[in-house]
């Protein structure tokens, strides 16, 4: 059963915690991507990787980091230094053009 | 900022009626996606089309595309109370170096009463 699939589904975190957000994918793509999405709003890139051991700075990188050390798994980092964490994260990769999207994570700061 | 705009944010329709909605962007594109999400969910790709493609269909689905004007616009025939959801236009701006980048658009929400 090929897909992609994110852990966990909610999320909590104090003030000034790192916490990583998982995404794994079974269909054998090469890129990957994050975004985070507020609400009501569309999805903004966080990083991108286009093949394994190499990663790029989207737009909103800044308080975020990531690896790639597999092609199946591109997991992300929320940093303390990201001053508003709270939001849904959405991970999705691809082979050509179209974009398949994980079910989301959605992370909230207390 | 290249993110797309669409209009409206927000359409109520009946069903069996259609829905169309619009979305305009800023620079020249290899590519413009729509995707359909449901409330809370991940994004499902809907249709492709290319910047030499002025017209495309899918099932109940056409888009269009008018690169002069820099926009496109979704017609979704015959609603269905399930085709409830939120709709985004994706843009890819990469040219050569075709990094598949997407640039979203703030989406427009659809409701279809049944």
């Amino acid at each position: 059963d090929g897909g992609i699939t994110q852990s966990p589904k909610y999320l909590f975190r104090k003030e000034g915690q790192n916490v990583t957000l998982s995404c794994e994918q079974n269909l054998n793509h090469d890129a990957m991507y994050w975004y985070r999405q507020d609400p009501g709003q569309g999805l903004r890139l966080i990083y991108y990787s286009q093949i394994v051991n190499d990663f790029q700075k989207g737009d909103i990188a800044e308080g975020y980091s990531v690896s790639r050390e597999k092609k199946e798994s591109f997991p992300l980092t929320v940093t303390s230094a990201q001053k508003n964490p709270t939001a849904f994260y959405l991970c999705a990769s691809s082979r050509w053009e179209e974009q398949f999207f994980g079910p989301g994570t959605r992370l909230t700061v207390l | 900022s290249q993110q797309g705009e669409e209009d409206p944010q927000a359409l109520s329709i009946q069903e069996g009626e259609n829905a169309t909605m619009n979305c305009s962007y800023k620079t020249s594109i290899n590519n413009l996606q729509w995707y359909r999400q449901n409330s809370g969910r991940g994004l499902v790709h809907l249709i492709l089309i290319r910047s030499n493609e002025r017209e495309k269909h899918s099932g109940r689905l056409r888009v269009t595309l008018d690169t002069s004007k820099k926009s496109s616009s979704l017609l979704i025939t015959a609603s269905r109370a399930a085709d409830t959801a939120s709709y985004f236009c994706a843009t890819d701006h990469s040219g050569s170096s075709n990094t598949g980048k997407l640039i979203f658009g703030q989406g427009t929400t659809l409701q279809v009463k049944p």
